[in-house]
C-alpha cells in the first residue's frame, strides 16, 4: 500500500482565518513533504521532515508553519494568508533519501483558494 | 547542479498511436530519475523510476522509459495510446542526499489524447 492522505480536499478561508491541512501516511516511511503547485507548473518544495524533525524550510513565508506531530501525520498551519497562495497544496513521503528509499509518494493534494 | 528539461509543453495523440514523451536531463553523476503523472486535479502517481540497475525501465499502465547517458535523455514512451492516458507528465531528477535530496522538476507535457 503506498497511500498518503490529504485532508480537507478543497478549503476555502479569508485572508484574516486561521486553518490547518493534514497528512497522513501508515507506510512507516521516515521522510515527509509539502509542496506548493499552482496551475499549469510543477511542484515547488516547501518543506521536508526526517524522522519527525524539520531538515529543509525553503524560505516559505512564515504565514505557512509545519508540524510533525509523530512520524505518521503532518501538519500544515495557515494564517493570514494571501490571495497569491491559492494553490494545490500536496503532501508526499519516503521511506528515506538514499537507494531504494528514496521514492516519493504523493497524495491527492488540497485545493486552497485565499479570498 | 542536476537539472531537466522537458521537450514538449504539450503532445497530443490519437487513441491507439505511439506516445513519445521527451526528457533531457544534466547532472555530475548516475541520476536518480523519475517519471510521475498527474491527471486534472489530482496528485502525482509514480510510473516509473530509474536508478542504474537496468536502462530499460518498465513502468504501470504498459509506459516504459529508457535511460541513454550518452544523449542525457530518458524519454518515456507507450506503444498504444489510452484516453485514461490524457493528463500532465513531469520528468524528475533527484539531487544528491548532500545537496537535500530534493526533487527538481521539469516543467510539464501535458499529453492529450484524440478518440
Amino acid at each position: 500500500d503506498t497511500e498518503v492522505t490529504q485532508t480537507p480536499k478543497h478549503l476555502v478561508m479569508g485572508m484574516t482565518n486561521k486553518k490547518s491541512l493534514k497528512c497522513e501516511q501508515h507506510m512507516g516511511h521516515r521522510a515527509m513533504y509539502w509542496y506548493k503547485q499552482k496551475a499549469k507548473k510543477p511542484p515547488e518544495l516547501m518543506f521536508v521532515y526526517s524522522y519527525e524533525k524539520l531538515s529543509i524550510n525553503e524560505s516559505v513565508p512564515s504565514r505557512f508553519s509545519p508540524e510533525c506531530p509523530n512520524s505518521s501525520l503532518l501538519n500544515l498551519h495557515l494564517h493570514a494568508l494571501q490571495p497569491e497562495d491559492s494553490a494545490l497544496y500536496l503532501c508526499a513521503s519516503s521511506q528515506g533519501f538514499g537507494g531504494t528509499q528514496e521514492t516519493q509518494y504523493f497524495g491527492p493534494g488540497t485545493r486552497l483558494l485565499v479570498l | 547542479a542536476q537539472s531537466v528539461t522537458q521537450l514538449d509543453s504539450h503532445v497530443s495523440v490519437s487513441e491507439g498511436t505511439p506516445v513519445l514523451l521527451r526528457c533531457n536531463y544534466s547532472s555530475s553523476y548516475s541520476p536518480s530519475l523519475f517519471w510521475y503523472v498527474q491527471h486534472p486535479n489530482k496528485g502525482l502517481q509514480l510510473l516509473l523510476k530509474y536508478t542504474s540497475a537496468a536502462t530499460l525501465v518498465k513502468g504501470i499502465n504498459g509506459f516504459e522509459a529508457e535511460f541513454k547517458k550518452s544523449e542525457t535523455s530518458f524519454h518515456l514512451t507507450k506503444p498504444s495510446a489510452h484516453m485514461s492516458d490524457a493528463a500532465e507528465y513531469f520528468c524528475v531528477v533527484r539531487t544528491f542526499y548532500n545537496q537535500g535530496g530534493k526533487l527538481i522538476f521539469g516543467q510539464g507535457t501535458e499529453l492529450s489524447v484524440k478518440p
